[in-house]
């Protein structure tokens, strides 16, 4: 099945610098790649979204990259503010017709410091 | 909102004991996902409806079980708890065919005393 690995695992910046995630997955057949950000205590929000098609997205301060060959894909937060401050999943999806398996990285612990 | 309704929100139980976790999905959404989110833990995918059916599975235990009914919300019954059981459990939703973004409910706390 498929396995998606991310890191860091925590990841420490401060307001107005970049951060970067990056996730590994394993599982060619993969065609759709979420981020989801969850707050403490809190439902995962999707904040942005990439199909195996695309490269790269962008979202005003948040983008995405896409690289197939290598089976790996990054976030990008720029100009960071203290909400950003989350835990940050990756995931991967495997489709085949109706089934629909989602599989999540680990997590990344972002803390925008003052 | 995400449109995806779970209840209860938090639930206290002993061990050994059964309970049922319920979700409404989005409006138009066929697709249904369980996942179980233990303390400072990833999301583990439990299993997937589609349209009333079983399409994937994933780590889920065998005391544990789900189903999807005509009207398209979810159960998911958890039995013979135990103490590891505590944990978050998320119901998540998309569009036909599992297609598209999933959105997620605000979750079900489960303690097991």
């Amino acid at each position: 099945g498929e396995n998606v690995e991310q890191h860091p695992s925590t990841l420490s910046v401060q307001e107005g610098d970049s951060a970067v995630i990056k996730c590994t997955y394993s599982d060619s057949a993969s065609n759709y790649f979420p981020w989801y950000k969850q707050e403490l205590g809190k439902r995962p929000q999707l904040i942005i979204d990439i199909r195996s098609n695309v490269g790269e997205k962008k979202d005003q301060r948040i983008a995405v990259t896409l690289n197939k060959t290598a089976k790996h894909f990054s976030l990008h937060i720029t100009e960071t503010q203290p909400e950003d401050s989350a835990v940050y999943f990756c995931a991967a999806r495997t489709r085949t017709g109706t089934a629909s398996k989602l599989t999540f990285g680990t997590g990344t612990r972002l803390q925008v410091t003052l | 909102d995400s449109g995806v309704t779970q209840t209860p929100k938090h639930l206290i139980t002993a061990t050994g004991q059964r309970v049922t976790l319920r979700c409404s999905p989005r409006s138009g959404d066929l697709s249904v996902y369980w996942y179980q989110q233990s303390l400072d833990q990833g999301l583990q995918f439990l299993i997937q409806y589609y349209n009333g059916e079983e399409r994937a599975k994933g780590n889920i235990l065998e005391r544990f079980s789900a189903q999807q009914f005509p009207d398209l919300h979810s159960e998911l019954n958890l039995s013979s708890l135990e103490l590891g059981d505590s944990a978050l459990y998320f119901c998540a939703s998309s569009v036909v065919g599992g297609e598209g973004a999933a959105f997620f409910g605000q979750g079900t706390r489960l303690t097991v005393v």
